[in-house]
């Protein structure tokens, strides 16, 4: 399967301000995904990115707020914008791994704090 | 996307099997049935998937209904590193597909 190296692990941010996160993929993967894990909640779909076109946002979520780039097969970024405390949240991207063999693979994610 | 219910927690015993049921009584006939696991401090791990023939690989056995309305999660012989929460997902099974999460179970394995 894919392996997905996502930065920054963590962070702790200050009201306002924004964060982009950064998820790096070790194959070329046509789909890649971005989810936000609140405090003791499930996973919720923000976004879905591929390359060469705009990301699509789910319902509840925005460009302006989350904005999204996919410049190439491999990367992508996730940028947390404008940030407030119901922002703290894990985030986390993933990826289809071609061929479905092994599913889908999702980064370790990053813990994001907002004071 | 088709609704699921799990159980919100199980309790288990080390070295014991354990059957985490799954409800998907939307599911629809292109859907396939995926389970994914979230240990702590980790992201979800890919369990196993099927269509509509039960499965098996090293980590679990996948069990589906005949009306493919409900499947089974069987891990064979727990042990306290499966101690996570497991989500059961219908999934369009093309690349076009994304994973919905619901609650998940929240498998507890005590020594």
């Amino acid at each position: 399967s894919a392996v997905i190296s996502q930065k920054p692990s963590r962070d702790i941010c200050q009201r306002g301000t924004s964060l982009t996160i950064q998820c790096q993929v070790d194959s070329q993967v046509t789909m890649m995904f971005w989810y936000r894990q609140q405090p003791g909640q499930s996973l919720t779909l923000i976004a879905t990115a591929n390359q060469g076109s705009e990301a699509t946002y789910e319902s509840g979520f925005v460009i302006d707020k989350f904005p999204i780039s996919r410049p190439n097969l491999t990367f992508s970024t996730l940028t947390v914008s404008n940030m407030s405390p119901e922002d703290s949240s894990i985030y986390l991207c993933s990826v289809d791994v071609p061929g479905r063999r092994y599913g889908y693979t999702f980064g370790s994610g990053t813990r994001l704090t907002v004071v | 996307d088709a609704k699921t219910t799990q159980p919100n927690s199980m309790e288990s015993n080390e070295e014991e099997p354990v059957h985490l049921p799954c409800n998907h009584s939307t599911i629809s006939g292109t859907d396939y049935i995926h389970w994914y696991r979230q240990l702590p401090s980790q992201g979800p791990e890919y369990v196993i998937h099927g269509l509509t023939s039960n499965v098996n690989n090293r980590m679990a056995s996948l069990a589906i209904a005949e009306d493919r309305k409900s499947s089974t999660l069987i891990l064979h012989r727990a042990t306290l590193r499966d101690a996570a929460v497991y989500y059961c997902i219908p999934n369009y099974g093309g690349s076009q597909g994304n994973l919905i999460f619901g609650k998940g179970t929240k498998l507890s394995v005590k020594p």
